[in-house]
């Protein structure tokens, strides 16, 4: 099995609404990610995740903020965001932070509309 | 500072032909390199990988080429499916502590056509 699942697939928010994604894996990986894409651009990496622990944050904006409450799930919490954050949110996860894996395994992304 | 590049946005090929996508890079300590694989309204699906301690990594119909000394690689698809027909990135990675980032390309859109 090497799916990560994401909820909602589709998300629209107003600019003063609180909403979160949220990600899962039952890959037993022990790293996660966040990334956000806009249309015809790579992925962006936002945060990382090792061991549940935040390991890295991409200079993300404090309105985005990122929660791991076990090594299955990966929340991505949405406050007063801005139109220019629409975008396509990406979860992904790999096997292992420190070892030499590197392929990560993506989710099929939550489309997010700010209006 | 574009890193990995990509420099084709499209590609067209017909069923049953070889498509090459190339990837150059100007980084030379990425020592790793993947190809994913994206449909519109989805996540990238990892392809193929290769160290830099090889110069050919194969799966099936796809296959990466690594030059090292030219910065380049390239993913063969052999032979192309309309299945195929999809953005692939290249990506890039340092082994050892910053081995979580993967900096992409910006994509080459791969067209077969039936």
């Amino acid at each position: 099995d090497t799916e990560v699942t994401q909820t909602p697939k589709h998300l629209v928010m107003g600019m003063t609404n609180k909403k979160s994604l949220k990600c899962e894996q039952h890959m037993g990986h022990r790293a996660m990610y966040w990334y956000k894409q806009k249309a015809k651009k790579p992925p962006e990496l936002m945060f990382v995740y090792s061991y549940e622990k935040l390991s890295i944050n991409e200079s993300v904006p404090s309105r985005f903020s990122p929660e791991c409450p076990n090594s299955s799930l990966l929340n991505l919490h949405l406050h007063a965001l801005q139109p220019e954050d629409s975008a396509l949110y990406l979860c992904a996860s790999s096997q292992d932070f420190y070892r030499r894996i590197y392929e990560q395994y993506f989710g099929p992304g939550t489309r997010l509309t700010v209006t | 500072d574009q890193q990995v590049k990509q420099n084709s946005p499209s590609l067209s090929v017909q069923e049953g032909r070889i498509s090459i996508l190339n990837c150059d890079y100007t980084n030379s300590m990425f020592d790793y390199f993947l190809w994913y694989k994206k449909y519109p309204a989805e996540g990238p699906t990892f392809l193929i990988s290769i160290s830099s301690i090889k110069d050919k990594n194969e799966d099936g119909r796809f296959t990466v080429f690594l030059n090292k000394s030219a910065k380049h690689l390239s993913l063969h698809i052999v032979p192309s499916q309309p299945g195929d027909s999809a953005v692939y990135f290249c990506a890039a990675s340092v082994s050892g502590g910053s081995n979580y980032k993967l900096t992409f390309g910006k994509g080459t859109l791969l067209t077969v056509n039936p």
